[in-house]
């Protein structure tokens, strides 16, 4: 498959794990904030998403923690599968109508069985 | 309903040629944004159309460009390819509201050789 990044940090858990993936963001004007999954191969897909006005958000298996203070941004996935394997990214957006994500660098995300 | 389509997957071209690639949105989504993909840089984001028009652009040179179409298909162009511009190319399209979620096609690959 193809590789979306050779240099990035890498989080290798067994399966079962419950995992955290950290992203610090620096502009304290975005009011939209997205965690997105890219498998080999393929674009990122959406996974959840918050606003600025939450600090918590929960979905199916995974939560997304926002701390406006210290700008820092986690997913944590619960019951990690190898199906989770694959680069994470979080986004940000200005609430300007305009649909311009500005990515973070990305983690890469292991599952052994 | 089908997904976010880009052709070509993907493409080999030389130094100093152009190339145009195509992004056919979401049926009913108006906005269709350009992003880079490099190992070193990660997501860029190149620009954005929204019916039609181009309502954001990224900080890349004047050799990428773009435009939409009014069924809200999009293209781009490269022109004056230069090695540096060997990338994944991915396109998102979303309804063009503030806090929409944006959804990503499998992106291009171009290499320049």
């Amino acid at each position: 498959g193809e590789s979306v990044g050779l240099h990035l940090p890498t989080l290798s858990v067994q399966e079962g794990d419950n995992s955290i993936i950290n992203c610090a963001y620096s502009n304290s004007a975005s009011d939209y904030f997205i965690w997105y999954k890219q498998e080999s191969g393929k674009g990122p897909q959406f996974i959840i998403d918050i606003r600025s006005n939450m600090d918590k958000r929960q979905g199916q298996r995974v939560t997304v923690l926002l701390n406006k203070t210290v700008k820092h941004l986690s997913l944590q996935i619960a019951a990690t599968q190898p199906g989770d394997s694959a680069v994470y990214f979080c986004a940000e957006k200005r609430n300007s109508g305009y649909s311009t994500l500005t990515f973070g660098k990305g983690t890469m995300l292991l599952v052994s069985p | 309903k089908a997904g976010v389509t880009q052709t070509p997957r993907y493409l080999i071209k030389t130094r100093g040629q152009q190339v145009t690639l195509s992004c056919s949105p979401i049926s009913g989504h108006r906005s269709v944004s350009w992003y880079q993909q490099t190992p070193g840089q990660g997501l860029q984001f190149l620009f954005e159309y929204f019916s039609e028009t181009q309502r954001n652009k990224g900080n890349f040179p004047g050799r990428f460009s773009g435009r939409q179409f009014s069924n809200s298909r999009s293209e781009m162009n490269v022109s004056t390819l230069e090695l540096g511009d060997s990338a994944l190319y991915l396109c998102a399209s979303s309804l063009g509201g503030a806090n929409t979620e944006a959804f990503f096609g499998q992106g291009t690959r171009l290499t320049v050789v």
